[in-house]
Formats: C-alpha cells, structure tokens, sequence
C-alpha cells in the first residue's frame, strides 16, 4: 500500500463546477500536509497547507481529518486556468515530504 | 537568487556515462532535497540535507547515486554508469523549514538513451 493515496482521474468538470479530491495516508505520526499543483512539464508548486480546523485561500478550501487520515481540497467556481494535477503531500517527520502521484483536473469551457 | 535553480534543463546521455545536475537553492535556505519522477510517476524521495547535519541518503536507489552540498549552499546530484531507467526529471527542492513546504526548481529532465 502506498503511504499517500490518490485517486489518479482525470476528473472532467465543466467551468464553474465544484470539484473534490479526496488522499488518504497510511502514516499515524505524519505531521503536516500540503496541496501542491504540478502542471504539465512543470515542477511541483505549493497550492495551500492544510490544517485540522480546515483553512480556506479564495476558491479552493482545504480539511484534514486525523482520526480518518484523510484529507481533503474543494475547488469552487472551476477556472479553465485550474486545469493541473493536484498533489497531495505529507510531511512524515525529519523534513521528507511523501508525495502522492496526484489528481488530474481538466475543466472544460 | 529568487527561486531555485537547476542546471542543465534537459540532459541526454548515453547508457555508462557519468552525468551531474546541479541545483542552487533559495539563499538561506538550509534544507535541500533531491526528488526524481519519472513519466507518469509520483515524486520520488532521493536525499536531504539539512544545514551541516548527515544527509539522509536513505531514498537512493543504488550506489551509482550519489549527492554533495557544498558549503551549506549548491549541491550536485551525480549518477554514474547511467542505465535507461535512470530517464526522468530530477527535482531540487529547498526549505527554510520543512513544516511549511518546499520550494522546487523547474528539474532537468534526463534522457540516457
């Protein structure tokens, strides 16, 4: 079982829908977690952090669940410009971040 | 400089050669990691160094893998006797302090052919 899950997708919205992805991690003792964006042949770039009372930043909202070691990230009102693969990342301890292989979003005029 | 910069941007190499990437990180910066993914793949843990701490080699995939951080500052990623599966993109990452994330340079995307 990988450490961080992620349904792959692609997941096809059309502009202005409201979209959720879901990742899972299997490590207890994780300690902070992370969004990141990766578009196509770019590096990863730091979306949002995430935190336990949820945390919001415009259109996109952020939740972890720790008892369920889940988290969560809802994009509102879909841009055509939102059309990335959405990483979900863990920090385990000793500054290694765990990278799931991420979420593609295509959003759709 | 602003962000973190990695040189060569792309690199093809013939399968046994010797190849180096290197990567310059955010100024001040004390952590630095090395990740690859490779085509359609998840990031994949490499190295870390952390000031002048040990680094933590433990994500290295054999021992023709090999990584130097100089002064504090740039680090050099080193693959020796290249073999096909080596093709990827090697991502350079720094932090200030890991509990707020990485900032990652644009990679150098490595061919061995």
């Amino acid at each position: 079982r990988k450490e961080v899950e992620q349904d792959p997708g692609p997941f096809n919205v059309p502009e202005g829908a409201t979209v959720a992805f879901n990742c899972t991690y299997s490590n207890s003792a994780s300690q902070s977690f992370f969004w990141y964006r990766q578009d196509c042949r770019k590096e990863p770039k730091l979306l949002m952090s995430v935190y336990s009372s949820g945390n919001e930043d415009g259109r996109f909202t952020a939740q972890l669940n720790r008892a369920s070691q889940y988290i969560s990230l809802l994009i509102r009102d879909s841009k055509l410009s939102d059309s990335a693969t959405y990483l979900c990342v863990v920090n385990r301890g000793f500054q290694k971040l765990v990278f799931g292989t991420g979420t593609r979003l295509l959003v759709s005029p | 400089g602003a962000g973190v910069s990695q040189s060569p941007s792309n690199k093809v190499t013939e399968k046994g050669k010797d190849v180096e990437l290197r990567c310059d990180p955010i100024s001040g910066h004390t952590a630095l990691y090395w990740y690859r993914q490779s085509l359609g793949q998840g990031l994949e843990f490499l190295i870390y160094f952390q000031g002048n701490s040990a680094p933590d080699k433990s994500g290295l995939p054999s021992d023709r893998f090999s990584a130097e951080r100089t002064g504090g500052s740039v680090s050099t990623l080193t693959i020796q006797r290249t073999q096909q599966e080596d093709s990827a993109v090697y991502l350079c990452a720094s932090s200030s302090d890991g509990a707020y994330g990485y900032t990652f340079g644009s990679g150098t995307r490595l061919t061995v052919v």
